[in-house]
């Protein structure tokens, strides 16, 4: 089963412009993560952030995480048409020793 | 060591063969995974390994499923009996922190 859900399914927007992304869960979690996908290649992490924590930047990767609401945003700022990709965020869940859980993603293209 | 490796990247089998992955986790990673994912969906957790022992599989894992890790090194995941539902990308991850994943491997089931 996928915990969360990823809004929108899709974005479309121009290179310069900044692309937003959001996440809800549905359990508390012990961390959040962000993942890239290329079409038809494997996942690359792009960052992660804690349960304590409310917002982590990374480079052009602005990530914020409100454990009220159960929810999350991955902001990519000044797009370029490389970051056109599948993003993925994942929890990692408090009951010990799970696994990650993916959303179904949300596909970004960017328009040169 | 670079990443996690995937053997094969593609696989094209007729229904009702069985196939096997392996996957080349990084080495001082504890932890495998495999994951599978159709196309547009996200990945869903199928089994994990901590070291040698396997420790929690999913609902999806079906009788027809079955991973091994020897020795806590590579691990293979093999498909008995394969179906056209069995398509999708199946990939490995490893982690003793942090998770890295592999490149995938692609199954087709015609």
């Amino acid at each position: 089963s996928q915990q969360g859900e990823e809004d929108p399914q899709a974005l479309s927007i121009q290179e310069g412009e900044n692309a937003t992304m959001n996440c809800s869960y549905k359990t508390s979690i012990n961390n959040l993560q962000w993942y890239r996908q290329n079409s038809g290649r494997g996942l690359v992490h792009l960052i992660l952030i804690r349960s304590n924590e409310r917002e982590k930047h990374s480079g052009r990767l602005r990530v914020t995480l409100d454990t009220s609401k159960k929810s999350s945003s991955l902001l990519i700022t000044a797009s370029r048409a490389a970051d056109t990709a599948s993003y993925f965020c994942a929890t990692v869940p408090n009951s010990g020793n799970t696994p990650l859980v993916f959303g179904k993603g949300t596909r970004l293209s960017v328009i040169a | 060591d670079t990443g996690v490796s995937q053997d094969p990247r593609h696989k094209i089998t007729k229904r009702g063969q069985n196939v096997t992955f392996r996957c080349d986790p990084i080495s001082e990673h504890n932890r495998l995974y495999w994951y599978r994912q159709t196309l547009g969906q996200g990945p869903e957790f199928l089994t994990y390994f901590q070291n040698e022992a396997q420790l929690e599989k999913s609902r999806l894992l079906s009788d027809r499923f079955s991973a091994e890790r020897p020795k806590g090194s590579f691990s293979t995941l093999e498909i008995q009996r394969t179906e056209q539902g069995d398509s999708a990308m199946y990939l490995c991850a490893s982690s003793a922190y942090g998770y890295t994943f592999g490149s995938g491997t692609r199954l087709t089931v015609v």
